[in-house]
């Protein structure tokens, strides 16, 4: 079964929208960790966050902000003014604590920001 | 060195050739990881060194892969006989210490192979 489902396949918005990516989990654990990661055409990926099952506070960086969801098992992803260097793949990963070793990823979501 | 690398960056090889695929993590890190990235697939585990050992080898998709870790630095990851549903981006990433995993690999940029 899939652990990390990313919906949304493609997005495309013009430059200084909103834009925000969907990633729900699926996990029998009490303890996990969700992470995001960013790949830009360079083909790294660029860590971005990290948030452990136990800590539900909202996190806001710069022009990225995290909304995690328990509830929902839900981990969302909004850039804000969205800039045209955001343009890139951007995974959302889990590893549970039983073989956290293992991160398993979604499918991406890719990012288009138009000028 | 500042970086995780790996190489080639890009490599054509013929179905039926073996290859061999270098990762460089970052001085001191010793925890190793390898992943691969398909279209059909998209990110999957493939193995995890601690130090020269590997604990899990059980994302390898078949004997026909396998790696190896010496000095606790350099790990190359060997495919034998290519097929080509072997075509991937095979990322590598490492970090400082197992402890420290859960707050973020760093990955390189990856060799693209293609098998024709």
């Amino acid at each position: 079964a899939q652990k990390v489902t990313q919906a949304q396949t493609e997005i495309s918005v013009v430059e200084k929208e909103d834009v925000t990516l969907d990633c729900v989990y699926e996990t029998r654990d009490t303890t996990y960790y969700l992470f995001w990661y960013k790949q830009p055409p360079s083909g790294e990926l660029v860590f971005l966050i990290r948030r452990n099952s136990f800590d539900e506070q909202n996190e806001i960086s710069g022009r990225y902000s995290w909304n995690f969801q328990k509830s929902t098992s839900s981990f969302n992803f909004t850039i804000t003014a969205s800039q045209v260097v955001d343009s890139a793949v951007y995974f959302c990963a889990l590893s549970e604590a039983f073989n956290d070793y293992k991160l398993s990823f979604g499918a991406g979501t890719t990012v288009t920001v138009r000028a | 060195g500042a970086g995780v690398s790996q190489s080639p960056s890009n490599k054509v090889t013929e179905k039926g050739k073996d290859v061999e695929l270098r990762c460089d993590p970052i001085s001191g890190h010793t925890a190793l990881y390898w992943y691969r990235q398909s279209l059909g697939q998209g990110l999957e585990f493939l193995i995890y060194f601690q130090g020269n050992s590997a604990p899990d080898k059980s994302g390898l998709p078949s004997d026909r892969f396998s790696a190896e870790r010496t000095g606790g630095s350099v790990s190359t990851l060997t495919i034998q006989r290519t097929q080509q549903e072997d075509s991937a981006v095979y990322l590598c990433a490492s970090i400082k210490s197992s402890l420290e995993r859960n707050y973020g690999y760093t990955f390189g940029s990856g060799t693209r192979l293609t098998v024709v």
